[in-house]
């Protein structure tokens, strides 16, 4: 089955600093989503990018679907960015996600 | 709209007890999933079902079963809780297009955190 791997597991900033996380990928997929699980356990869907560039405020994702990779960039990171990211990866023919073990990041004050 | 909606928010069994995890979705989206999340690791796949009236095994479906019960529900069941099942349970559903085998965007529910001792 397709392997995912996140880097890096963990990450320490101070607030207002930027990031760069990154998920990889081992086939072909047909689905790829981002979550942001936050310190309450609750899953929050960031973006769904099988391919291309999207920007949601102060976050954007890439997804570079012929070298298998994408990144998730984390622009002027606050406190309550804090939590563990999670890129997930479908490319099955029932749609099943494949989760990464995560970036677990902390945003300082 | 709820979105999903999962019953009940935690749980304690003792070994051997059984229970049913409950799932809702109101989003009208032909499947759904449950997952699996154990501490410091990513969510597997316990089963699916891609649209009403079937069900698949997904990466560890051993000790659990489901029942489609309709369109919206979609429910997981433990028949004899073990200790290994002390886990967080997520529900999830989406819509996926039979043509072009792809699906849109997968939801989460907001878990069950399940104790056995």
């Amino acid at each position: 089955g397709i392997q995912v791997e996140q880097s890096p597991p963990d990450l320490i900033l101070q607030e207002g600093a930027n990031s760069t996380l990154r998920c990889n990928f081992s086939d072909s997929v047909n689905n790829l989503q981002w979550f942001h699980q936050n310190p309450w356990g609750q899953l929050i869907n960031l973006f769904y990018i099988p391919s291309g560039t999207k920007q949601n405020g102060r976050l954007s994702a890439t997804t570079v679907a012929t070298e298998r990779y994408s990144l998730l960039y984390i622009s002027s990171s606050q406190t309550t960015d804090s939590g563990v990211y999670f890129c997930a990866v479908s490319g099955g023919s029932q749609g099943n996600l494949i989760f990464g073990k995560g970036t677990k990041l902390s945003v300082k004050p | 709209n709820a979105g999903v909606t999962q019953t009940p928010k935690f749980q304690v069994l003792k070994t051997g007890q059984s229970m049913t995890l409950q799932c809702a979705q109101d989003m009208n989206h032909n499947s759904m999933y449950w997952y699996r999340q154990d501490p410091g690791m990513g969510l597997r796949l316990i089963y699916y079902s891609a649209s009403e009236g079937t069900t698949d095994k997904g990466e560890v479906p051993n000790g659990y079963n489901v029942s489609r019960l309709n369109k919206r529900e979609f429910s997981l069941r433990l028949e004899s809780a073990a200790p290994s099942q002390t886990s967080v349970y997520f529900c999830a559903s989406s819509y996926y297009r039979t043509s072009g085998t792809s699906t849109d965007t997968q939801y989460f529910g907001p878990g069950t955190r399940l104790t056995v001792l």
